[in-house]
């Protein structure tokens, strides 16, 4: 299948600062990336669909200025957590799409731990 | 919107022996239904997935059903190993510009050896 790589795998940092996490579709262009939000033994909230070249759409609870999402290419979507604080500390995962039509999939990254201390 | 709900919550085998999952939608107009394993610390894998067009598919030890007029999709997996081990995830999704995705609430599949 086609992969989908994150960056950082993980990371830890001190609460106020900002994290960015990369999300990379390796092998096809992604049109429509998501940006999913996953706590200890629970599913997965998606937080947002980020399209290529236009504003990304949050789930409602979603805080748009504190979860930044840029899809600057076909193949290149980021999240960042401005100002994080504990309770932002999670497991972030994101997914896209292969493409625009009734036959096409989606994929996961691998995840990125974030820690806020 | 979409709910999807998941059972059971925790399922152990015998290796050897079939798991069986379930999931059931809400939404009539859902006509996707993928299903995912996660191991721990990792992103979630497609294993097999389903379209509203079809009964039934089979991919080596794995098999999902689909009864749309019952609203429900089931997940079976056969001759378990103890690294199917994992949290399996149903989703669920519709045409559309986006299709997003529903998910579950997750099953613990725990194969013993």
């Amino acid at each position: 299948g086609a992969v989908v790589s994150q960056h950082p795998s993980w990371v830890i940092c001190k609460s106020g600062t900002s994290v960015k996490i990369e999300c990379r579709s390796l092998d096809f262009q992604a049109t429509t990336m998501f940006w999913y939000r996953q706590f200890p033994k629970q599913s997965l909230m998606l937080m947002a669909t980020s399209n290529e070249g236009s504003k990304a759409t949050y789930e409602q609870g979603v805080e748009k200025d504190k979860f930044l999402i840029n899809h600057a290419s076909l193949t290149l979507s980021t999240l960042t957590v401005t100002s994080a604080h504990p309770e932002d500390s999670s497991f972030y995962i994101c997914s896209a799409r292969t493409g625009t039509g009734v036959l096409d999939e989606q994929f996961f990254g691998p995840g990125t731990r974030l820690t806020v201390l | 919107g979409e709910n999807v709900e998941q059972h059971p919550s925790t399922l152990s085998v015998q290796e050897g022996d079939s798991a069986v999952i379930k999931c059931t939608y809400s939404d009539s107009a859902s006509n996707y239904f993928p299903w995912y394993k996660q191991e721990l610390g990792k992103g979630p894998q497609l294993i097999i997935d389903i379209r509203s067009n079809v009964g039934e598919k089979k991919d080596q030890r794995i098999a999902v059903t689909l009864n749309k007029t019952a609203k429900h999709f089931s997940l079976h997996i056969t001759e378990t190993q103890p690294e199917d081990s994992a949290v399996y995830f149903c989703a669920a999704s519709k045409e559309g510009s986006a299709r997003q995705l529903t998910f579950g609430s997750g099953t613990q599949l725990t194969v013993l050896p």
